[in-house]
């Protein structure tokens, strides 16, 4: 089974406005912690926001927040007022805390492509 | 600067060549991981270390072997390339402990085999 999915293969958005990229995950460990990542087209990948398990409240940073519904185990990136430079493929991905072999791990979903346009 | 070294950033590689992608990381993280991406699959876990020493496979680890003499360096070897290895591999480090420490991702090699 996928830990992570992403719904979206592509995603538009005009420019100033905001833009939601969704995110579920799959986990039986009650500690983890969800991070979404930017790669632009040169290739790195860019750390963008963090959220963890027990957090109350969601992240943000920036113009990036995490809406984090942990009962419906999806953590999805919010982008407010989008700029040209936001083009990029997003990835959500995944760390358990507590499970044994598979410690350390980092779980990627297939990417969101996002192409802000004029 | 700090981070994750990987070497090289390019390469084109024959058919049944053998050759070694570098990886080294000067924050002294336990953890080291090598991905490769593919186009509309995400990020895949190669093989991963927990310290020197002790190694294990992650999703997709036919075709390549890792080995971790060191804290700060994790090889990866393709000991026969095959055209299905052409990908984009990145190594990735992390310290132990707690979900909340994020990852530290080199810049990318890009291998082409022919």
């Amino acid at each position: 089974a996928q830990k992570i999915t992403q719904t979206q293969p592509g995603m538009f958005v005009q420019e100033k406005e905001a833009v939601t990229l969704d995110c579920t995950y799959d986990t039986s460990d009650p500690s983890y912690g969800l991070f979404w990542y930017k790669q632009p087209s040169s290739g790195e990948m860019i750390f963008l926001i963090y959220q963890g398990s027990y957090d109350q409240q969601n992240a943000t940073e920036g113009r990036y927040s995490l809406n984090f519904q942990k009962a419906r185990k999806s953590a999805n990136l919010v982008i407010s007022a989008s700029q040209l430079g936001d083009s990029a493929m997003y990835f959500c991905a995944m760390r358990e805390a507590n499970r044994g072999s598979t410690l350390g791990r980092l779980y990627f979903g297939r990417g969101t492509q996002l192409t802000v346009w004029p | 600067n700090a981070g994750v070294t990987q070497t090289p950033k390019f390469q084109v590689l024959k058919t049944g060549q053998s050759m070694t992608l570098q990886c080294a990381q000067d924050m002294n993280h336990e953890y080291m991981s090598w991905y490769r991406q593919d186009p509309g699959m995400g990020l895949r876990l190669i093989h991963y270390s927990v310290g020197a020493g002790i190694t294990d496979q992650g999703e997709v680890p036919n075709g390549y072997n890792v080995s971790r003499s060191t804290t700060e360096d994790f090889p990866l070897r393709l000991l026969s390339a095959a055209p299905s290895q052409t990908s984009v591999y990145f190594c990735a480090s992390t310290r132990e402990g707690a979900s909340n420490y994020g990852y530290t991702f080199g810049s990318g090699t890009r291998l082409t085999v022919v």
